[in-house]
């Protein structure tokens, strides 16, 4: 069975301090990858995905980047954390078709000071 | 361009009420899929449902239902007799091809009250 793996569960960080978080797949191949951010109380925003390695669509210009090195494995970072980064991120994954559901990770939450 | 609306923001019911939240979607694509999706206090989403535009049937699974209806473009969640662990905000998404994200809603946090 498919398993997603994200880490750490939580973070505080400094403002200005470098950020790397990560997301794994397991028992899928050549999935869809996909980082969203959700503000406290708020909805969801796409940030980035990726229909393959090396391969990142941007939907929000800010100072965040992800990166895709591996098949199943997806990375967000960024070089300075701003205070407005804090919230509740979440990574997933799918695969074709088109009613195939997302799945999620159970999130990391971060703050930053 | 897809979108889902999800007018209700909050509701609160007390325990054993029914609860309908809405969705409303747009797309001009003739081949869709929406979902829901339940997002407990721990955070995590979890999948509830998905219906394909070529097939209206509604749903019933225990106390959730599903109301498809492509003439008004509504994908309704109904809770019957509604619980506490159902307190969670509730997210109605879209999607028109395979490799495209999920477009979700702003989401609907029910509240259910003891």
């Amino acid at each position: 069975s498919q398993t997603i793996h994200q880490w750490p569960a939580t973070l505080v960080q400094p403002v200005g301090s470098p950020l790397s978080l990560e997301c794994t797949v397991e028992g899928t191949s050549n999935p869809n990858l996909y980082w969203y951010r959700q503000a406290a109380g708020r909805g969801l925003q796409l940030l980035f995905y990726s229909v393959g390695i090396g391969q990142i669509s941007s939907e929000v210009p800010q100072n965040l980047s992800a990166s895709r090195p591996q098949d199943r494995q997806f990375i967000l970072s960024s070089k300075k954390l701003l205070l407005s980064d804090s919230g509740f991120y979440l990574c997933a994954w799918s695969v074709p078709p088109g009613w195939q559901p997302q799945h999620f990770g159970d999130g990391t939450r971060l703050s930053i000071l | 361009a897809q979108k889902v609306t999800q007018a209700q923001t909050e509701i609160s019911v007390v325990e054993k009420e029914d609860v309908t939240l809405d969705c409303v979607y747009e797309t001009r694509d003739t081949t869709y899929y929406l979902f829901w999706y339940k997002q407990p206090p721990s955070g995590e989403l979890v999948f509830l449902i998905r219906r394909n535009s070529f097939d209206e049937q509604n749903e019933i699974s225990g106390r959730y239902s599903w109301n498809f209806q492509k003439s008004t473009s509504s994908f309704n969640f109904t809770i019957t007799a509604s619980q506490v662990v159902d307190s969670a905000v509730y997210f109605c998404a879209l999607r028109t091809s395979g490799n495209t994200p999920l477009v979700f809603g702003k989401g609907t946090r029910l509240s259910v009250i003891a």
